[in-house]
């Protein structure tokens, strides 16, 4: 079983709907999430970075953990072409930790 | 300044060539990645230098060759590569390691 699973895709749906992206995982220990949006050939960007269960906003993008049942999500509020990208979770056990683990991306399409 | 900046964009070498990727951040990060990435799979971690020194190496072949010149600077050498390690390269830096990462923009390398 890997560490963070991520459904890889590919979803594509109409602009200005609400997108719902998610991992799973499975090890407790892990202390802080993140989402990162990544173009094609681009590097990823860092979206959100939640550190405890519960939701943050940032304008159209909420992020959303759930610590007790190891899952996390992004929901995108109307979607636009522009969010047309890979997206990435991303979990880390805290500071001084060897590394973030990543899921393995989920490919979106916003069809105008 | 949230940028890490890296050059070349592109880069195409010879199985036979030397050649050199490098990264910049100015954000005071102390902790500095390089990445590998294969068109559709996530990042896969190479390098970690921690305070200018390295603090993990992911058993990368020899032919892979980092260098972290002071806090802002980190390398990677390439020598005698195969057309396997044709990838994207990206570089990564957080305030300590472990944290969260911002990544820059990557070399797309190409080995003919």
């Amino acid at each position: 079983q890997k560490e963070v699973e991520q459904d890889p895709g590919p979803l594509s749906v109409p602009e200005g709907a609400i997108v719902s992206l998610n991992c799973t995982y499975s090890n407790s220990a892990f202390q802080y999430f993140m989402w990162y949006r990544q173009y094609s050939r681009k590097g990823p960007e860092l979206l959100m970075y939640t550190y405890s269960s519960g939701n943050k906003e940032d304008g159209r993008f909420t992020a959303q953990v759930d610590k007790s049942s190891k899952y996390i999500s992004l929901f995108i509020r109307d979607s636009q072409p522009s969010d047309s990208a890979t997206y990435l979770c991303a979990m880390g056990l805290g500071q001084g930790a060897q590394k973030l683990v990543f899921g393995q991306g989920t490919r979106l399409t916003i069809n105008p | 300044d949230t940028e890490v900046t890296q050059t070349p964009k592109h880069l195409v070498m010879g199985m036979t060539n030397k050649k050199s990727l490098k990264c910049e951040q100015h954000m005071g990060h102390r902790a500095m990645y390089w990445y590998k990435q294969k068109a559709k799979k996530p990042p896969e971690l190479m390098f970690v230098y921690s305070y200018e020194k390295l603090s993990i190496n992911e058993s990368v072949p020899s032919r892979f060759s980092p260098e972290c010149p002071n806090s802002s600077l980190l390398n990677l050498h390439l020598h005698a590569l195969q057309p396997e390690d044709s990838a994207l390269y990206l570089c990564a830096s957080s305030l300590t390691r472990g944290e969260k990462l911002f990544f820059g923009s990557g070399t797309q390398l190409s080995v003919l």
